[in-house]
């Protein structure tokens, strides 16, 4: 079946530090590729997704990239905030189904 | 867009008792909504997938008859927590797909069942 597998948190960065959260699938077919966002006490948040192989989905300075031929998908952000500090979630949709979601990783980011 | 509501946002309850909790799309009609429960500190589990007008399909080890949910238009979901027990207590967040052109699903904000 399905599955997500995110890099291990927590992950705690200075500010403006270059994040990296590493994000591999498995899937059966051409899946959707998406990262949430979730912050204390709050539902999750759609911050960029990718459709087909190679597309790039970026939002509020983060980026990802579909890579088909390492099935990957990891989040990238060349200087974090403090107003980051969030839980990342990495996820896959396939055919239009039912979200898989990754473990999610913490990130605390400090001033 | 895509805004997605839940209410409440929060309830504490008495074991025994039933709790309601509301899903809306605000500004789109979905004819897929998903419930969700979420434990401390861990990742979202799919509960079931609610069609609008037909009879949710719950993922393997969700009691159907414990977890009751309604769909009855594009735009709201109902989860009915019915005899909630304290193991019940738990983070339930709710997403919704719109009808057309997306597999994006847009999730609510939550709510945060304590059952005593």
């Amino acid at each position: 079946g399905d599955s997500v597998t995110q890099m291990e948190g927590p992950v705690t960065l200075s500010e403006e530090a270059f994040l990296t959260i590493n994000c591999t699938y498995t899937a059966t077919g051409y899946p959707s590729l998406f990262w949430y966002v979730q912050y204390p006490g709050e539902g999750l948040q759609l911050l960029l997704k990718a459709t087909k192989a190679d597309d790039k989905g970026s939002n509020k300075g983060f980026e990802a990239t579909y890579r088909k031929e390492t099935t990957s998908f990891h989040l990238e952000k060349g200087s974090v905030q403090v107003s980051d500090s969030a839980v990342y979630f990495c996820a896959l949709s396939d055919r239009g189904s039912r979200l898989t979601f990754g473990e999610g990783t913490q990130l605390t980011v400090n001033p | 867009g895509a805004v997605v509501s839940q209410h409440p946002s929060w309830v504490i309850c008495k074991s025994g008792t039933s709790v309601k909790i509301e899903c809306r799309s605000l500004d789109f009609q979905a004819t897929t909504m998903f419930w969700y429960r979420q434990f401390p500190k861990q990742s979202l589990m799919l509960m079931a997938t609610s069609n609008e007008g037909s009879k949710a399909t719950y993922e393997q080890g969700v009691e159907k008859d414990k977890f009751l949910i309604n769909h009855a238009s594009l735009t709201l979901s109902t989860l009915t927590v019915t005899s909630a027990h304290p193991e019940d207590s738990s983070f339930y967040i709710c997403s919704a797909r719109p009808i057309r052109g997306t597999d994006t699903q847009y999730f609510g904000p939550g709510t945060r069942l304590t059952v005593l």
